[in-house]
């Protein structure tokens, strides 16, 4: 079976610029994760879709970052404007739930200068 | 709020030897799943080992093994005979929220292995 697969590994830009994120996960894995991944820390979720929807998005930051899931499929997560305090790992995981866990992507690592 | 708790971060040892590996959490909840992962300098996380709270035996994956306390809420992982590549990152994990769907990482403890 095929892994979750991201792009870019990684990406490095100015402070108030733009950037997104790809994620494709494991074929029929309806849950969708991204979490970000400070330097020294365990990672935190941004947001969970079910299939196209969104099931928790509690510590999404709104004013800068959005995220879409097309046709419960592929997934972005966009910045927009970045702040230095968003540089950080970026992983996307998928799952089909419960037992099983998660199966994580290799993530993009943000660098903002 | 359910939280993770590992109160290492940082842990060696040296190749060949056993290293146990701590982790804490609280929960309401009777019935759950606990899981250790391993993340490397590739950052990819990967999973180590899992426990189902209903079932009283310790989770063992080769050289992996876990000793769960349920009442204690306490979940550790042992590694026996470490080896080179068994250096990372550890994370102990909790799912939790609507469907137990998503997972609540502690803050992770860092292994190295001395040669």
């Amino acid at each position: 079976e095929a892994g979750v697969a991201q792009s870019p590994r990684y990406k490095i830009i100015e402070k108030r610029q733009s950037v997104a994120f790809w994620c494709n996960p494991i074929s029929g894995h309806a849950t969708l994760y991204w979490y970000q991944q400070i330097l020294g820390q365990g990672p935190k979720l941004l947001i969970q879709f079910q299939n196209n929807g969104v099931v928790d998005d509690s510590q999404l930051p709104k004013d800068r970052f959005s995220a879409e899931r097309l046709k419960g499929v592929d997934s972005t997560l966009k910045i927009q404007p970045a702040k230095l305090e968003d540089s950080a790992v970026y992983l996307c995981a998928s799952s089909r739930g419960g037992y099983y866990g998660y199966t994580f992507g290799s993530g993009t690592r943000l660098t903002v200068v | 709020a359910q939280t993770v708790t590992q109160s290492q971060p940082e842990m060696s040892v040296q190749e060949a030897e056993t290293v146990t590996l701590s982790c804490t959490y609280d929960t309401s909840e009777s019935d759950y799943y606990l899981f250790w992962y391993k993340q490397p300098p590739s950052r990819q996380m990967i999973l180590v080992i899992r426990q189902e709270a209903y079932k009283q035996q310790n989770a063992t994956e080769n050289r992996f093994s876990v000793n769960f306390q349920k009442a204690a809420k306490s979940f550790s992982l042992k590694i026996s005979d470490s080896q080179l590549g068994d250096a990372a990152m550890y994370f102990c994990a909790y799912p939790t929220g609507q469907g137990a769907q998503k997972l609540v990482f502690g803050q992770g403890t860092r292994l190295t292995i001395n040669p």
